[in-house]
């Protein structure tokens, strides 16, 4: 098993354009979600997925958009970069949202300039 | 929503020495749960806690969840240099609630 895959592992963007940081897992988990870290902020859910064809808001959607199309991927699309979008983006999977144990990506670090 | 603080920031520490970190939530938590986050990787649950008083251990870690259900305690006994990274608490206020995750505290380790 790979776990939980994330692609790329580091990025940099101008303002304003768009990209998807993938993310895919191979353990059939049900919930999967985004985070970003920032310093001093802990990790924050940006959105979520119970299953396929279902997601949800986080904490700080706003200016992202996912999709959940099979129970394996699930992307992480920045329509139009901002410099306050700098940060470390981290997928998560588990069997099923109750379940406490997460298995976290490697992680994305992205820059925004 | 809910914040936890955690406490220290960061503490710089000698090999073999012991650490203790905390976290503390100004609203009762269900479940409170310990990660560590190696340098470029993503957090690896350390120990998870169910129970107002729990005490559970793994290897050198020690976790306690704290009578009031609004803090925990996480301890590193003889800390080595593979203890170096950022460990983070996070609470589950009610069952099935998504987890609300602690600012992180950073350890170096001196060897």
């Amino acid at each position: 098993n790979a776990g939980v895959t994330q692609t790329p592992k580091f990025q940099v963007l101008k303002t304003g354009q768009s990209m998807t940081l993938q993310c895919a897992q191979d353990m059939n988990h049900e919930y999967m979600s985004w985070y970003r870290q920032d310093p001093g902020m802990g990790l924050r859910l940006i959105h979520y997925s119970v299953g396929a064809g279902i997601t949800d808001q986080g904490e700080v959607p706003n200016g992202y958009n996912v999709s959940r199309s099979t129970t394996e991927d699930f992307p992480l699309r920045l329509l139009s970069a901002a410099p306050s979008q700098t940060s470390v983006y981290f997928c998560a999977s588990s069997v099923a949202m109750e379940s406490l144990t997460q298995y976290f990506g490697p992680g994305t670090r992205l820059t925004v300039l | 929503g809910q914040q936890l603080n955690q406490s220290p920031q960061s503490m710089f520490i000698q090999e073999g020495e012991d650490v203790s970190m905390n976290c503390t939530s100004s609203s009762i938590f269900n479940t409170w749960l310990w990660y560590k986050q190696d340098p470029g990787e993503g957090p690896v649950l350390l120990i998870a806690l169910y129970k107002a008083g729990e005490l559970t251990s793994n290897g050198r870690l020690t976790a306690q969840f704290g009578i009031t259900r609004k803090d925990s305690f996480l301890n590193i006994s003889a800390s080595i240099p593979s203890d170096v990274g950022i460990y983070f608490c996070a609470g589950q206020p009610t069952s099935g609630s998504r987890l609300t995750f602690g600012e992180g505290t950073q350890l170096t380790v001196n060897p």
